[in-house]
């Protein structure tokens, strides 16, 4: 099993619509965990952290589950501009970082 | 917000050089920096944990003797790609993570490489 995982996608929504994506991971003693965003051909840029009682940053909603050991990001009302790659990104206290393959969203008109 | 620079954005060099790629944290100390490799439609692939004053830490498969890291500061690393070939063109990203900081890591713009 890899150590963390994301259906690849693409998912293809209209604009407005809500959407959300789930990464699972292996590791019970993974500590922190976020989300990141990578359009094409661009480093990756930090989205939000996901935090244990979860996160809301505007349209955005970052939530754990360390008992099923997911963590999921929901996109409400979403954006031409929200189109890109999400990936989810795992720190389990190794000084090393876990990075899922992404998952690609396509936002249509 | 923590910015990472890195240079070049793009080289375009011919097989059996030497390519440099420098990562610098321009507002902030990293104890720690990373070196990624990312093919395209792929995910990002670690190579390397470079520690500021002491040897990198490479991932499995990743030949230290090709891939030269050096961490000199708490602001600078720097990924050498020594006799270069075809194979090694790629999409080339570092990331740092602020010394005392929470656990979030900041990448810098990537470095293309194409080897000819």
């Amino acid at each position: 099993r890899k150590e963390v995982e994301q259906d690849p996608g693409p998912f293809n929504v209209p604009e407005g619509a809500t959407v959300a994506f789930n990464c699972t991971y292996s590791n019970s003693a993974s500590q922190s965990f976020f989300w990141y965003r990578q359009d094409c051909r661009k480093e990756p840029k930090l989205l939000m952290s996901v935090y244990s009682s979860g996160n809301e940053d505007g349209r955005f909603t970052a939530q754990l589950n360390r008992a099923s050991q997911y963590i999921s990001l929901l996109i409400r009302d979403s954006k031409l501009s929200d189109s890109a790659t999400y990936l989810c990104a795992i720190y389990s206290g190794t000084y090393k970082y876990i990075f899922g393959t992404g998952t690609r969203l396509k936002v249509l008109a | 917000g923590a910015v990472v620079s890195q240079h070049p954005s793009w080289v375009i060099c011919k097989s059996g050089t030497s390519v440099k790629i420098e990562c610098r944290s321009l507002d902030f100390q990293a104890t720690t920096m990373f070196w990624y490799r990312q093919f395209p439609k792929q995910s990002l692939m670690l190579m390397a944990t470079s520690n500021e004053g002491s040897k990198a830490t490479y991932e499995q498969g990743v030949e230290k003797d090709k891939f030269l890291i050096n961490h000199a500061s708490l602001t600078l690393s720097t990924l050498t790609v020594t006799s270069a070939h075809p194979e090694d063109s790629s999409f080339y990203i570092c990331s740092a993570r602020e010394e005392g900081g929470a656990y979030e890591q900041y990448f810098g713009p990537g470095t293309r490489l194409t080897v000819t």
